[in-house]
């Protein structure tokens, strides 16, 4: 029930085009949905977050799409460029958990 | 302002041994967690420290511990090392009253061999 399931494993995107991350989760207590983007050697960075009481969200390209009675939340990235390639890894966190959850990552690769 | 710092970058022990990292948190914040990253996964929370005591616990063995000191900072020990121990460990800082910005490190990479 703690699982964070993300797919695809891997994705190849061609520059300009839309990336699309998915991620699923079971407990329904969590209620903070962050997405990192972890380059070669560094630590993740938060890119961006929601909580389940609003549908989407959006900070530049980057935008997160939130269904609750799903389960369910993606990761949108519009005009994809070759900075952009980076492992992705959506996460949940629970008020009373202290700890982020996350999922196994994507792979993302953006062809020039 | 400094973010996250973790020494050492990198490290290579042998099975048996026992290692400490260490980590500094971000200025201002006060509440320090572990995670380690094996490799192609996601981090897995090892335990999170706030006010020099272990808050919370993940699914790791009594060999894995740590300390918080009154400056914040801390310190993860991990005994009797297992070839399955090799990993990234990061640490992650925030403030607990905003308990969900974590600041990631860059972390460590501990070899065993």
């Amino acid at each position: 029930q703690q699982q964070v399931k993300q797919s695809p494993q891997s994705l190849i995107v061609q520059k300009g085009g839309i990336s699309i991350i998915n991620c699923a989760y079971e407990n329904t207590a969590f209620d903070y949905f962050p997405w990192y983007q972890q380059f070669p050697g560094k630590g993740p960075a938060l890119l961006i977050a929601i909580r389940p009481d609003v549908s989407e969200k959006k900070e530049g390209r980057f935008t997160i799409s939130f269904n609750k009675s799903a389960k369910q939340f993606s990761l949108h990235i519009m005009d994809s460029q070759p900075g952009d390639s980076a492992t992705y890894f959506c996460a949940a966190s629970s008020k009373g958990a202290q700890k982020l959850v996350f999922g196994q990552g994507t792979r993302l690769t953006i062809n020039p | 302002d400094a973010g996250v710092t973790q020494s050492p970058t990198h490290l290579i022990k042998t099975r048996g041994q026992q290692v400490t990292l260490r980590c500094s948190p971000k200025s201002g914040h006060d509440t320090v967690s572990w995670y380690q990253q094996a490799l192609g996964q996601g981090p897995q929370f090892i335990f999170q420290y706030y006010e020099e005591e272990e808050r919370q616990r993940g699914n790791f063995p009594d060999r894995f511990s740590g300390h918080q000191f009154p400056n914040y900072s801390s310190e993860l020990n991990v005994n009797a090392l297992l070839l399955g121990d090799s990993a990234l460990y990061l640490c992650a800082s925030s403030l607990d009253i905003k308990n969900y910005g974590y600041t990631f490190g860059s972390g460590t990479r501990l070899t065993v061999v």
